[in-house]
């Protein structure tokens, strides 16, 4: 596709569950980005990935989080034993290398109950 | 540490008047980028406009400029003409160094509201 795609687009959850969140960027963009934005607020820094490498890991809340990206492309978000104050939307952006926007998905929005 | 800070939670405006919203950054590093997003109820991620640090003319793209005052660490986004299809959540961010390897900072946000 043209643009970052993110899946799922909706998930609900039990608290404890464990869940994945997957990314699939814009093609020959080799920076990738993932952020969680809670209702009504700005944009927490995650995690970034340049290449297959994570230079920085400075924004995951806690070791429940991890995050890998495979092959220069598709990245997996995932979560474990997901705790209510998981509950956000999980926002992926991947860079254009010419200009230096971020280009991002639609998010996945986490329901943890 | 370098930040964005947006100190403008929420504004108005009326229909076709100009507004600004208010941004500032901190960073040591002479070489950044600043970026300025919209955010409609819908959730997606607009890109509006960039500012390199070392551009010497504010940017401007359409209805929006960017007024860039690089000794007040400030880079204002400016809305000629609003219109209510403005009304959105508006993201300051700003990026250091070269365009590889590089977080974005991302302020608060700004809720713009345009009234008829």
């Amino acid at each position: 596709g043209a643009g970052v795609s993110q899946s799922p687009s909706n998930k609900v959850t039990e608290k404890g569950k464990d869940v994945e969140l997957r990314c699939d960027p814009i093609s020959g963009h080799t920076a990738l980005y993932w952020y969680r934005q809670s209702l009504g607020q700005g944009l927490e820094f995650l995690i970034y990935f340049q290449g297959n490498s994570a230079p920085d890991k400075s924004g995951l809340p806690s070791d429940r989080f991890s995050a890998e990206r495979t092959g220069g492309s598709v990245s997996t978000l995932t979560i474990q034993r997901t705790q209510q104050e998981d509950s956000a939307v999980y926002l992926c952006a991947s860079r254009d290398r010419d200009t230096g926007e971020l280009f991002f998905g639609e998010g996945s929005r986490l329901t943890v109950l | 540490a370098q930040k964005i800070t947006q100190t403008q939670p929420g504004m108005f405006v009326q229909e076709k008047e100009a507004v600004t919203l208010d941004c500032t950054y901190d960073t040591s590093d002479p070489s950044y980028g600043l970026f300025w997003y919209k955010q409609p109820s819908s959730g997606e991620m607009i890109f509006l406009i960039y500012q390199g640090s070392y551009d010497q003319q504010n940017a401007t793209e359409g209805r929006y400029s960017l007024n860039f005052q690089k000794a007040r660490k400030s880079a204002n986004l400016v809305i000629s003409a609003s219109q209510l299809g403005d009304s959105a959540m508006y993201f300051c961010a700003m990026t250091l160094g070269g365009y590889n390897f590089n977080k974005f900072y991302f302020g608060s946000g700004t809720k713009l509201n345009v009234k008829p």
